[in-house]
């Protein structure tokens, strides 16, 4: 089965406790990123990647670190968390035709930070 | 970089009503604009989308418009039903950053039985 898939799905920390939510995609796709969501702000773009090492930033990659060694894998790094980090996140994945292209979201996170 | 901006936040429409949603972009280099829907505690899927050498798409009872000239796009939903209740996103790409996707702040739509 063709899918996004994210770990953990629910995670609660402290400040400073540093931690990696890892995302996983089975369909060959070029195109990686991470959203995070947040009441009345929508969708809004962490990093992306267009390919392996390949990553750049998008609206808010404060606080935040990627890397994508392998085409699969994109996983979110966040060394030291911090309160206002406290979101639900999302990873996508998609072909990349000149751009990206439908993108297919893994089921989210659900992160805390204390 | 590019700024779209969604336009209602909340829309509650009659079951059987139409629905319009409204988005406005500022980079006119961008190509490409999805529609994705979410619902309650669910992740955001397309249900649509239109490039910029196309003015309308249709898909049963969803249509997409697209003014270049004006730079906005918009959403059509007819014949709602209390199903279509959700949470939807319109998003640009393809302009001048590479890569990037944009997304509006959402709608959420409320259709009543």
């Amino acid at each position: 089965e063709a899918q996004v898939t994210q770990n953990p799905r629910y995670l609660i920390t402290v400040t400073g406790k540093k931690l990696t939510v890892t995302c996983s995609q089975n369909m060959n796709h070029e195109y990686m990123s991470w959203y995070r969501q947040d009441p009345g702000l929508g969708l809004r773009q962490i990093y992306y990647s267009m390919n392996v090492e390949v990553t750049d930033k998008g609206d808010v990659p404060e606080g935040y670190k990627v890397s994508r060694k392998e085409k699969r894998n994109f996983p979110l790094i966040l060394e030291s968390p911090s309160p206002n980090q406290t979101s639900l996140y999302f990873c996508a994945s998609s072909l990349w035709v000149g751009g990206p292209e439908t993108q297919y979201f893994g089921p989210g996170t659900r992160l805390l930070v204390l | 970089g590019e700024n779209v901006e969604q336009h209602p936040s909340t829309l509650s429409v009659q079951e059987g009503d139409s629905a319009v949603i409204k988005c406005t972009y500022s980079d006119s280099a961008s190509n490409y604009f999805p529609w994705y829907k979410q619902e309650l505690g669910k992740r955001p899927q397309l249900i649509i989308d239109i490039r910029s050498n196309v003015g309308e798409k249709k898909d049963q009872r969803i249509a997409v418009t697209l003014n270049k000239t004006a730079k906005h796009f918009s959403l059509h939903i007819t014949e709602t039903q209390p199903e279509d209740s959700a949470v939807y996103f319109c998003a640009a790409s393809g302009g001048s950053t590479l890569g990037r996707l944009y997304f509006g702040r959402g709608t959420q739509l409320t259709v009543w039985p």
